[in-house]
């Protein structure tokens, strides 16, 4: 079973509206985290935004949010006031276990903000 | 604070010979990864460092990859010999102890001809 599903392929939103990026995850351990990281087209990968499995409050880091569902096994983006600079993938990763630091990832999403 | 630096950033070679990659983490990161990232596909962990010692490589292809990180600083992966599906790009990560994200340098692309 995939850890991480990310189901968008592609996503689009105009510039300045707000957009979600879903990711759902399976594992059976008690203590995980869950992470989003931007891939722009020049490769790199910036982190930006963690949520840990026993953290009472959704995280947010400036526009980003995440919409984190327990029950569900989700751990959802939300990006406020889109700009263009947001075109990029985006990947949803895992990791596992108290001490875990090993990251499992998604096949991502390909967010374009037009203008 | 200078982030992860990689090197070379691109890399062209014939399958069946080898190539090295060097990897210089974030000052005082004691942990280091190597992941592989095929188009189209998240990253892949090959290996993970803790200062100079290996803590994963469950899913190093050992018969032909190889990595070392001798002072607990910098790392270098090599292959040897290349097959053409290792065409991919090449990350890696540092993480300070007590913290959980991983910062990334700019990868080297790798393409076996």
């Amino acid at each position: 079973a995939q850890k991480i599903t990310q189901t968008q392929p592609g996503m689009f939103v105009q510039e300045k509206e707000a957009v979600t990026l879903d990711c759902t995850y399976d594992t059976s351990d008690p203590s995980y985290g869950l992470f989003w990281y931007k891939q722009p087209s020049s490769g790199e990968m910036i982190f930006l935004i963690y949520q840990g499995s026993y953290d009472q409050q959704n995280a947010t880091e400036g526009r980003y949010s995440l919409n984190f569902q327990k029950a569900r096994k989700s751990a959802n983006l939300v990006i406020s006031a889109s700009q263009l600079g947001d075109s990029a993938m985006y990947f949803c990763a895992m990791r596992e276990g108290l001490s875990g630091s090993r990251l499992t990832f998604g096949e991502g999403t390909q967010l374009t903000v037009n203008p | 604070e200078a982030g992860v630096a990689q090197s070379p950033r691109y890399k062209i070679i014939e399958k069946r010979q080898s190539v090295a990659f060097w990897c210089n983490p974030i000052s005082g990161h004691a942990t280091l990864y190597w992941y592989q990232q095929i188009l189209g596909q998240g990253p892949k962990l090959l290996i993970q460092f803790q200062n100079n010692g290996v803590v994963d490589d469950s899913q190093l292809p050992k018969d032909r990859f190889s990595a070392e990180r001798l002072k607990g600083v910098d790392s270098t992966l090599k292959i040897q010999p290349a097959k053409l599906e290792d065409s991919a790009v090449y990350l890696c990560a540092s993480r300070r102890q007590g913290r959980y994200e991983q910062y990334f340098g700019p990868g080297t692309r790798l393409t076996v001809t």
